[in-house]
């Protein structure tokens, strides 16, 4: 479909292992937006690109959490060292510059034992 | 700080009642709302915004700087309307701000 696609859906990795999230956008978006939702709560921001470069990574907790875009198009969210608290949600969203509807993927579920 | 707050984590009407599902907000500056919505096994969509005064899938929702409110609402409930449900504040003209979500539980 034309839809934003995340790889994995589903992760499960081991405390202090390195982890990668891919978000492809729907064609065209220029803006792409990582959040994170943790259960019971609402999606967090984490960071935000327009075209290859990162806008705004104010939301990244800490510096264990990279993302690239290298093209403009595919991210990858990066986290090294994962601990049991950054299980959670990482959402993917994308939107035409300037638009303010943001157009979610169906999240890549990381689960860190 | 830039916050919102949805009261409610669960709401459970029966159907064809009313139904209205809170929000406030926290912003100084002239604020841009939205409610998003994510039904079982789907992904988070876009319900509403407040610019557009828009009516979607019977929903409404007035901006009250007021009492900075933009509560959702809809006159009869529908069982498919069952959902999730996030107001949102736009941060620095681009980030998201969203609040932990209302479920919404429509009973027959």
């Amino acid at each position: 479909g034309a839809g934003v696609s995340q790889t994995p859906s589903n992760k499960v990795t081991e405390k202090g292992k390195y982890v990668e999230l891919r978000c492809d956008p729907i064609s065209g978006h220029t803006a792409l937006y990582w959040y994170r939702q943790s259960l019971g709560q609402g999606p967090e921001f984490l960071i935000y690109f327009q075209g290859t470069g990162a806008a705004d990574d104010s939301g990244l907790p800490n510096d264990r959490f990279f993302a690239v875009r290298p093209e403009g198009s595919v991210s990858t969210l990066k986290i090294q060292r994962t601990e049991r608290g950054d299980s959670a949600v990482y959402l993917c969203a994308s939107s035409l510059q300037g638009n303010r509807e943001l157009f979610f993927g169906e999240g890549s579920r990381l689960t860190v034992l | 700080a830039q916050r919102v707050t949805q009261p409610e984590k669960l709401l459970s009407v029966f159907k064809g009642a009313p139904v209205e599902l809170k929000c406030n907000y926290s912003y100084s500056g002239s604020p841009e709302l939205f409610w998003y919505v994510q039904y079982s096994r789907q992904r988070l969509q876009l319900l509403l915004r407040h610019i557009s005064r828009e009516s979607i899938k019977g929903f409404t929702a007035d901006l009250n700087k007021g009492e900075t409110s933009f509560h959702l609402k809809k006159p009869f409930a529908q069982e498919e309307d069952s959902a999730m449900y996030y107001c949102a504040l736009l941060n620095s003209g681009y980030a998201l701000n969203f609040g932990k979500g209302t479920s919404l539980l429509v009973t027959p």
